[in-house]
């Protein structure tokens, strides 16, 4: 079966800090993806940042990056120079080569304190 | 841009009653998807659907049901509401699976209250 884990229910950082959100998986399979979403108060889940898991270098998007451990089976995401905006519900989520069906985690609320 | 549009973001119904919940696409994508979003539960998927007329279950679609007439419209239907289906609902589309450019997009919910 895989499943997502998110550790951390809740996480707060002061603006312009570096947080990191904790993700763990679990698949048996070697092809899969796994993503970070950002829900924030309008509730539009928005895609932060994707790790193809054939993909050794860690994804990279801006402010937002990823610790991609794979023989750990950890996922994490990195927010540098965290913004007023950046406060969110964070998923982590899964996604096997070939199949449709997203596997989220239970959510990280990221606070951004000014 | 993609749109996933959600027919209500509030919607209050009695215990018992029949719901409809509609998500329309404007992208042509073949899959859609419905999840149920509850706190400290995260995202749990309810069904989703290939195409037309096609639907599959997903970790819990018990007390839903489905329909798919068309390719832009996906219905999520609660037969009969109950208390413990109070939630927040999201529409998801995506193109068919290729492998590599996997996206899904959401519309923005809709808060379920069952009374």
């Amino acid at each position: 079966a895989q499943t997502v884990t998110q550790s951390q229910p809740e996480m707060s950082v002061q603006e312009a800090e570096t947080v990191t959100l904790s993700c763990t998986y679990d698949t048996s399979e070697n092809n899969y993806y796994l993503f970070w979403y950002k829900q924030p108060p309008s509730r539009q889940m928005i895609l932060v940042i994707r790790q193809e898991a054939y993909k050794q270098q860690n994804a990279t998007e801006n402010r937002f990056s990823v610790n991609f451990q794979k023989a750990a089976k950890s996922f994490s995401l990195k927010i540098s120079d965290s913004q007023l905006g950046d406060t969110a519900m964070y998923f982590c989520a899964s996604l096997i080569y070939n199949t449709d069906k997203l596997i989220f985690g239970t959510g990280t609320r990221l606070q951004v304190f000014p | 841009d993609v749109k996933v549009t959600q027919s209500s973001r509030y919607l209050v119904k009695r215990t018992g009653e029949k719901v409809f919940l509609e998500c329309v696409q404007d992208m042509d994508h073949e899959n859609m998807f419905w999840y149920r979003q509850d706190p400290g539960l995260g995202l749990r998927l309810i069904y989703f659907s290939y195409d037309v007329k096609m639907k599959e279950k997903g970790d819990i679609p018990e007390g839903y049901s489905v329909s798919r007439e068309k390719k832009e419209r996906f219905s999520l239907i609660l037969e009969s509401a109950s208390t413990n289906q109070t939630s927040m609902y999201l529409c998801a589309s995506t193109y068919a699976s290729t492998g590599i450019n996997e996206k899904l997009f959401f519309g923005s919910g809709t808060q379920l209250s069952v009374l």
